[in-house]
């Protein structure tokens, strides 16, 4: 069974860089796309952006000047980095196997609240 | 901006039959969106029931099943029980790239 387990850091002050690491055990991270999704507390589900099984990434056009998602295939881990964070950045950040051209998600991980406050 | 739209909350009887839908603000929903849908229990992670259209995930129960209704994506929960009361989010699949989520349907089950 696929698991996915996201980690870093709790809190982040504003303006600086949120990174986040989601960890694959139960299969290869390769053959898939991969996504990030984002939670802010009380509200609901945003979808960052994904890294696909060639290699290329796509991103909510919201946060596209902000974001990098990439693929640690030597470790089997999807990062993300969000830099310049807000108040606003605030949420529960999950990872998730992306179906691809097919849609959806069929995997996610418990997720990781990341607040950002000085 | 594709906005997706849901109901922002809806409830349902013990062993009744409840209808969730997904569309757009602009334009219908078809196959093509490849329409998945997904719970969330308060303080849980997500879970998905349904993706593209109408499979369900390994393990998801046979009372709950996906469809396209006129314009719209829809989840039908035929049976509803007690432990179905959650949040309910569609995602669509816009323009062959980007993914997204509807703003949510809170279901009561009462």
């Amino acid at each position: 069974q696929v698991q996915l387990q996201e980690s870093g850091p709790g809190l982040v002050k504003p303006s600086e860089t949120l990174s986040l690491t989601c960890t694959v055990s139960g299969g290869s991270i390769s053959p898939y796309y991969w996504s990030w999704i984002r939670q802010p507390p009380g509200k609901g589900l945003e979808w960052i952006g994904f890294f696909s099984n060639s290699g290329s990434t796509n991103y909510s056009p919201s946060l596209k000047s902000r974001i990098t998602i990439s693929v640690d295939k030597s470790k089997n881990q999807l990062t993300l980095k969000l830099i310049s964070v807000t108040a606003a950045d605030t949420a529960v950040y999950y990872c998730a196997r992306d179906r691809g051209s097919n849609g959806g998600f069929d995997f996610w991980g418990r997720g990781a609240l990341v607040t950002v406050s000085s | 901006q594709t906005v997706v739209t849901q109901e922002p909350s809806l409830s349902v009887s013990p062993g009744g039959t409840v209808t969730l839908t997904c569309g757009l603000s602009s334009g219908s929903v078809s196959a093509s969106f490849y329409p998945s849908w997904i719970q969330q229990t308060p303080g849980q992670a997500p879970r998905t029931l349904i993706y593209t259209t109408n499979s369900r995930s390994y393990g998801v129960p046979d009372r709950f099943s996906g469809s396209i209704l006129g314009n719209t994506a829809a989840l039908t929960i035929t049976g509803a029980q007690a432990d179905d009361e959650s949040d309910y989010y569609c995602v669509l699949y816009v323009r062959g790239a980007f993914r997204v989520f509807g703003g949510g349907t809170k279901l009561t089950v009462l």
